[in-house]
């Protein structure tokens, strides 16, 4: 079955460690993002990248790095300089995200929830 | 800037009851909008796609329409049952900026049997 599989599912950090979340599809899509959820502030765009070997920021990329490396994964890693980790982390994919049809149609992991000890 | 407002916040109704949730938007140069349902603790299921040239899509119990010149979007739920208490997200997808995608808040909905 094709999806997106975000691994771990919980994780703990302890301040002054820098974390890998990690995220595959295997849809063949071009476009891959990833979002923080917290509550009552809905979703708020971390990273995204629309090819293999590009990335731009989101509007809260701060604290944060990605590397696009293959087009199947984008992993995120959570740096100490992220002074409020404790979130729910989604990565989404896309076919495309520069419009047309198939523009910005999202397909979610399941998630990865961190919490800072 | 594009928006997406979601109204109400939360909401309960009695089972068998139809749901009726809003979204609102404030650009209409959308390429298309999505409905989501998110259960607690999980990821985000698609529900429902509409393209901009469409009016509305139907899957099952769920109906969405999309009024672009207004910058609404409806999810209808009918007969509500509590296996669909959730909290449901519309999202829209525009042709400028960086972040071509925009979410609402949710609709957090419960279902009481």
């Amino acid at each position: 079955d094709g999806g997106i599989t975000q691994s771990p599912k919980y994780l703990f950090r302890k301040e002054g460690q820098n974390v890998t979340l990690s995220c595959e599809q295997n849809l063949n899509h071009d476009a891959m993002y990833w979002y923080r959820q917290d509550p009552g502030q809905g979703l708020r765009l971390i990273y995204y990248s629309q090819i293999v070997n590009d990335f731009q920021k989101g509007d809260i990329a701060e604290g944060y790095s990605v590397s696009r490396e293959k087009k199947e994964s984008f992993p995120l890693t959570v740096t100490s300089a992220q002074k409020n980790p404790t979130a729910f982390y989604l990565c989404a994919s896309s076919p495309h995200s520069t419009g047309g049809l198939g523009a910005n149609v999202l397909t979610f992991g399941a998630g990865s929830r961190l919490t800072v000890l | 800037k594009q928006e997406v407002t979601q109204i109400p916040a939360a909401l309960s109704v009695p089972e068998g009851e139809n749901l009726v949730l809003n979204c609102s938007f404030t650009d209409s140069a959308i390429y298309n909008l999505q409905w989501f349902r998110q259960d607690p603790g999980k990821g985000l299921t698609s529900l429902l796609l509409i393209q901009s040239s469409q009016r509305e899509q139907t899957s099952g119990r769920l109906n969405a329409s999309l009024d672009k010149s207004s910058g609404r979007s409806t999810l209808y739920i009918a007969a509500s049952q509590p296996g669909d208490s959730a909290t449901y997200l519309c999202a829209v997808s525009f042709p400028y900026g960086n972040n071509r995608l925009a979410f609402g808040k949710g609709n957090q909905v419960v279902v009481i049997p």
